[in-house]
């Protein structure tokens, strides 16, 4: 059973460039969810998608985006690029939105993004 | 503001060891807990979970007790080995609109000595 992919592995951008990043959750899952980890906040919820709709927002500004597509998958955008940002962007993905048992969330390796 | 407070923040322990971690949260809405273990280079993989309706909860070597009127929980490895060191997550979760999102502790390293 192939996990949650996230592609690129590996990112490196310059500030003010805007950047998309990629998941591909397990087949079946119709929620998809993304976070920061960061050494210094933790990790972070960005927003959740279910069938292509966001059904929940963090708190984090607008510059930070994504959508879902008909197949599941999402992506997210960053736009204008602060050094900030820098960090680990993790994708979940769960049959329904995690919480019962059997249907928790599974994450992906994440994509390492670095501004500089 | 911290929902979910987790400590310590590093744990060394030898082989054989148990090793605790623990974590308190303010929101009572929370009624969901689950336990993440994530190595290095890989995302966070649910370890076990737990509801508010039971005190305890044991999977092979991993226990989870919880202490509703004190919002507080606590992860205990057993015989702790080495291929255990990772950073374990504690997380609070409550119904979203269908969503259980996690809201995640600051992350404990749990480092075994062989």
């Amino acid at each position: 059973k192939a996990g949650v992919t996230q592609t690129p592995r590996y990112l490196i951008k310059t500030r003010g460039q805007q950047v998309t990043l990629s998941c591909s959750p397990i087949s079946g899952h119709r929620s998809v969810s993304w976070y920061q980890q960061t050494p210094g906040q933790g990790l972070q919820f960005l927003f959740e998608y279910f069938s292509e709709t966001q059904r929940n927002k963090g708190n984090f500004p607008g510059r930070f985006s994504g959508r879902q597509f008909s197949n599941s998958r999402s992506e997210m955008n960053v736009s204008t690029l602060e050094l900030g940002d820098s960090a680990l962007y993790l994708c979940a993905s769960s049959r329904t939105g995690g919480g019962l048992e059997g249907y928790g969330y599974t994450f992906g390796s994440g994509t390492r993004l670095t501004v500089v | 503001q911290q929902q979910v407070k987790q400590s310590p923040q590093s744990l060394i322990v030898q082989k054989g060891g148990i090793s605790i971690i623990n974590c308190a949260y303010e929101n009572t809405a929370f009624d969901y807990f689950p336990w993440y273990q994530q190595f290095p280079g890989k995302g966070p993989a649910l370890l076990i979970a737990i509801r508010p309706d039971v005190s305890e909860k044991k999977e092979g070597r991993f226990t989870i007790s919880f202490n509703k009127s004190a919002k507080q929980f606590s992860l205990h490895i057993m015989d702790s080995q080495p291929g255990d060191s990772a950073t374990y997550f504690c997380a609070a979760s409550k119904d979203s609109g269908g969503s259980y999102i996690p809201t995640f502790g600051r992350g404990t390293s749990l480092i075994v000595h062989p």
